[in-house]
């Protein structure tokens, strides 16, 4: 009854340093989000999955990338981290049915 | 102006009140309006869809005034446990959820 697990917890990287955040889900669902949140803002979306294979863009997408080779994983990854990107991110995935979110305990990152 | 917006709080209510948020939404053409919760440090979780003609799920009632184009989270009887932050998200279609910045609810032995 795992839903949607996200690795790892926590990190401290240096600028410049990179690293991949896993998320992965056992409910066969097809969408898959990844997305940040900052004190005063929403959660904003940086990217995006509808299938196996399939990538686009969100809100702010830029100093990130994504892979998403086996339906259940979806990776977001930073190539060369920056202060900007300290954050909590939260990967979630999509029951399409009924719009249902369902998101990962998140990651709090820091980049000093 | 914010695609969604909420009053941040918080919104102190002793057990067993009555409180209701509010949250705005901009689009015109947003479809679907949800509720979430969300515990402090951790995951968002759906507390509720919206529909156009209002839903309850017990002490909890939903309602959506497009013409306004509002939506609003009524909680009774409060308990201890209701104590969070309500995230307001609206969609204007498929892939694109607009989270709210969220209201924090602080219930009062």
């Amino acid at each position: 009854n795992a839903g949607v697990t996200q690795t790892p917890k926590f990190r401290v990287l240096k600028t410049g340093q990179s690293m991949t955040l896993l998320c992965a889900q056992d409910m066969n669902h097809e969408y898959m989000y990844w997305y940040r949140q900052d004190p005063g803002m929403g959660l904003r979306l940086i990217h995006y999955s509808v299938g196996e294979g399939t990538t686009a863009k969100g809100e702010v997408p830029d100093g990130y990338n994504v892979s998403r080779l086996k339906k259940q994983n979806f990776l977001l990854g930073l190539e060369s981290a920056a202060p900007s990107q300290t954050s909590v991110y939260f990967c979630a995935s999509q029951d399409t049915i009924n719009e249902k979110l369902f998101f990962g305990s998140g990651t709090q990152l820091s980049v000093l | 102006r914010k695609e969604v917006e909420q009053d941040p709080g918080p919104f102190n209510v002793p057990e067993g009140a009555t409180v209701a948020f509010n949250c705005t939404y901009s689009n015109s053409a947003s479809q679907s309006f949800f509720w979430y919760r969300q515990d402090c440090r951790k995951e968002p979780k759906l507390l509720m869809s919206v529909y156009s003609s209002g839903n309850e799920d017990g002490r909890f009632t939903a309602q959506l005034n497009r013409a306004s184009q509002y939506i609003s989270l009524l909680i009774r009887d409060s308990k201890l446990s209701d104590s969070a932050t309500y995230l307001c998200v609206v969609s204007a279609g498929t892939y694109k959820y607009i989270f709210g910045t969220g209201t924090r609810l602080k219930v009062l032995a």
